[in-house]
């Protein structure tokens, strides 16, 4: 079992609508969860990042982390075009520990 | 104010050669850090180098090394290549050791044929 699991999708919506995100984790060790935005050709960018269990919203974006069932979210509202990108969740012990756990990454395609 | 830099964009290699990767952090960042992102895949963990030193490395066999300089910039060097390391090779910087903060570099596309 690998330690993040993310559908690659893809995953195609019309502009406007509520597009939901997720993985699920293994290692319950995992404090900071975080997501990134990778457009092509580009680095990945940090979105938002979590610690612990909870919610955060900012803006569009709300990241929710349910860490009893290890289990993370990302809900986007009013997706636009300029969304499309490919979604990475990513998770780490917190600390000194430097590396970062991603998952395979969703593909998201808003279309006008 | 200039982000995190690497070069070259694009490397084609033979399988048996070695490569240079380079990466210029962002400034005010000391700690660079190194993933492997193949197609279709979320980028490894390759090492981290905080103050010229390996501090953390991920399961990537001793082929692939690495250095930081003074400047805190950094290089990743594979040798005997594979044709499995083809794959998008991304650079982080970070102040301090720790998986928060980070900026990534647009990477480096190493083809190996």
């Amino acid at each position: 079992q690998k330690e993040v699991e993310q559908d690659p999708g893809p995953l195609s919506v019309p502009e406007g609508a509520i597009v939901s995100l997720n993985c699920t984790y293994s290692n319950s060790a995992f404090q900071y969860f975080m997501w990134y935005r990778q457009y092509s050709r580009k680095g990945p960018e940090l979105l938002m990042y979590t610690y612990s269990s909870g919610n955060k919203e900012d803006g569009r974006f709300t990241a929710q982390v349910d860490k009893s069932s290890k289990y993370i979210s990302l809900f986007i509202r009013d997706s636009q075009p300029s969304d499309s990108a490919t979604y990475l969740c990513a998770m780490s012990r917190g600390g000194s520990q430097g590396n970062l756990i991603f998952g395979k990454g969703t593909k998201l395609s808003v279309k006008p | 104010d200039a982000g995190v830099t690497q070069s070259p964009t694009h490397l084609i290699k033979t399988r048996g050669q070695q490569v240079t990767l380079r990466c210029s952090p962002k400034s005010g960042h000391d700690t660079v850090s190194w993933y492997q992102q193949a197609l279709g895949q979320g980028p490894q963990f390759i090492f981290q180098y905080y103050e010229e030193e390996e501090r953390q490395r991920g399961n990537f066999p001793d082929r692939f090394s690495g250095h930081q300089f003074p400047n805190y910039s950094s290089e990743l060097n594979v040798n005997a290549l594979l044709l499995g390391d083809s794959a998008l090779y991304l650079c982080a910087s970070s102040s301090g050791q720790g998986a928060l903060g980070y900026t990534f570099g647009s990477g480096t596309r190493l083809t190996v044929v």
